[in-house]
């Protein structure tokens, strides 16, 4: 299948600082990005829709002031997670929209909130 | 009633047996089903994609859809210890479309 490649795998950071999440899809183009969030033993929840060259479109609930979404371009979305907390802590994962209708996801970035 | 809904398991299975795995959606305008397969701490993994209705085989997968009961089902033969995880069942409208997930069903495949 399709590679999405997703960096950091894993940070740690103090409350109250920001942390960026990038998201690449290697071999494909995809005008399509997704963000997910997913607490243990908990399904995937969808954070955002992120179109390139567009705002992202967020899902009810989710601040869009704090998670800050980017998609420059047609390999690369970033989410940026602002002044996180504790409770911030979670499993992030971006996936690409394959032209084939296939979703994709990167490996995950684990985030850890002191 | 959620969008997509899965019985959340375990479902225990003996090594060489086949797995019966089960998805119900609510929205008559899904055209298109995948499972995807996750292993504790990892990201989802997509198995299969299917669009219309009938068997789609790949290996030792072979999923089901049946748009008219808004049904579909993924099988599993000759279970293996590697199987165990979670298979998440998701559905979208269109391509490009994001999908919707159900709950997972946690699989374990005992030796």
């Amino acid at each position: 299948g399709a590679v999405v490649s997703q960096h950091p795998s894993w940070v740690i950071c103090k409350s109250g600082t920001s942390v960026k999440i990038e998201c690449r899809s290697l071999d494909f183009q995809a005008t399509t990005m997704f963000w997910y969030r997913q607490f243990p033993k908990q399904s995937l929840m969808l954070m955002a829709t992120s179109n390139e060259g567009s705002k992202a479109t967020y899902e009810q609930g989710v601040e869009k002031d704090k998670f800050l979404i980017n998609h420059a371009s047609l390999t690369l979305s970033t989410l940026t997670v602002t002044s996180a907390h504790p409770e911030d802590s979670s499993f992030y994962i971006c996936s690409a929209s394959h032209n084939t209708g296939e979703l994709f996801f990167g490996e995950g970035s684990r985030l850890t909130v002191l | 009633q959620k969008e997509v809904e899965q019985n959340s398991g375990p479902l225990s299975v003996p090594e060489g047996a086949i797995a019966s795995l089960n998805c119900t959606y609510s929205d008559r305008g899904s055209q298109s089903f995948f499972w995807y397969r996750q292993y504790s701490g990892k990201s989802p993994e997509l198995i299969m994609s299917i669009y219309s209705n009938g068997d789609k085989e790949d290996g030792r997968f072979t999923a089901q859809l049946n748009k008219a009961s808004q049904y579909v089902s993924l099988l599993i033969r000759d279970s293996q210890p590697s199987d165990s995880a979670t298979y998440l069942c998701a559905r979208g409208r269109a391509a490009g479309n994001k999908l919707t997930f159900g709950g997972g069903t946690r699989v374990l495949v005992k030796p």
